[in-house]
Order: C-alpha cells, then structure tokens, then sequence
C-alpha cells in the first residue's frame, strides 16, 4: 500500500522562506504532487514532480528525490495569505491517478 | 457553470436515511472522484471513475455506492447513513489520460452530518 509522512504544522513569519517535507511509500511511482487548502475551502492543485529535481512555479517550488522516497513544497517571501493547509499526493497502486494523500501541514505565517 | 459544483452545501441526516449527494462537472473531464476529509486525516479516496459508464474502489468504499452515467455527473449515494459518515464531502476531476492526470480540480464539497 501506499502512506505518506509529512509534518502536522509549520509556523513562520511573513517574508520568511519555509520547506514542508514529505516522505512516501509506495508499491509503484507516478510521482509526487502537492495542493493547498485554505480553511473551509476546496484543495486546489500547486505542483507535480515526475522526476527527480526542482520545479519551480513563482514563489513555489517543489522537489523530488525519488532515490530516496522524498519531497519538498518549498515556500518564499511568505504572504498572510499563504497560510493555509499543503497535502502531498502520490498515485494509489496500480493506477497513475487515483491519488492517496498526506494528512497534511498546516502552516501558519505570522505578521 | 464553471468548474465544478456539488449539492447540497451541508446536510444534517438522521441514521439510517439514504442520501445521494451530487456532483457536476462542465471541463468534459474523463475521471472523477469522491473523497472524504476528517480532521487529522486528509483527503481518502472513496470511489473514482476513469470514463463515463465505469466506475472503482477507493480506499474506503465501504457504505457508499457511486454511478457514472454520462461524462458530466458523478453522484455518491449513501444507502443507510451512520455517524462514522459524517465528514466533509469533496468530489473532483482531472482532465488527460495516463500519468498526466494527476492535477485534480475540485469542488466546493459538501459538509454531511449524520445524527
């Protein structure tokens, strides 16, 4: 089966740089996706990683190690509004899309 | 419309009682999903449908039951409601075939709690 580990919360000022890690097992790999929630709020997508190294999209990047069975969601110059909750995602076994998700952090920026 | 939409926005249901809740793409998507979230939990895989007319197994399809008759609805049905159930509902889509699926759009969901 498939389990993914990443930290419950995170807590940094506005303007700071933060990384959410996220490491997984899996029987087969797709790669390794990223979304974010705002409270009371839909999961929206952020990022995929398919292979190995730095994808960067604005102020996000993500990572992927797939030697070592991890990734990254790389957050800078943090706004209030970034707050929020970051799911990484693998596919399920035996299927490229059918995602199994992490509990998910909670990052909270502060002023 | 635009995206996708989901109904009701929140339901109070007594045990026992059968609920279908709804969901409707516009995007022409192939696949779509049903996903639960409970706090402390994330986001868990009730049912999929990779094409209109088939439809899967999650990782916890137990008391749910889902039909895909054409490309644009996707509705869940729970046949006899338990407390256990009561959570938030999120259904999505993605759009392209094989490993390039993996960006899933979802809905607003549905906040179902069963008393």
């Amino acid at each position: 089966g498939q389990s993914l580990e990443q930290p419950s919360e995170v807590t940094a000022v506005e303007g700071a740089i933060v990384q959410i890690n996220c490491t997984y097992q899996t029987s087969g790999f797709y790669g390794l996706s990223w979304y974010q929630q705002h409270d009371g709020g839909a999961p929206t997508f952020l990022s995929y990683n398919g292979l190995d190294g730095l994808e960067e999209t604005g102020r996000f990047s993500s990572f992927l190690s797939r030697s070592d069975s991890y990734g990254y969601l790389l957050l800078q110059e943090l706004q209030m509004k970034d707050s929020a909750s970051y799911f990484c995602a693998v596919p399920l076994s035996g299927s490229a899309r059918q995602l199994t998700f992490g509990s998910g952090t909670q990052l909270t920026v502060l002023p | 419309i635009a995206g996708i939409t989901q109904a009701p926005t929140s339901q109070i249901l007594a045990a026992g009682r059968r609920m279908t809740l709804r969901c409707t793409q516009d995007m022409r998507h192939n696949a779509m999903y049903w996903y639960r979230q409970d706090l402390g939990l994330g986001l868990r895989l009730i049912h999929y449908s990779n094409t209109a007319g088939t439809t899967g197994k999650g990782e916890v399809p137990d008391g749910y039951s889902v039909s895909r008759a054409n490309t644009d609805d996707f509705p869940l049905t729970l046949a006899s409601a338990v407390p256990s159930q009561t959570s938030v509902y999120f259904c999505a889509s993605s759009p392209k075939q094989g490993t390039e699926g993996l960006e899933q759009f979802f809905g607003p969901g549905t906040r179902l709690t069963v008393l």
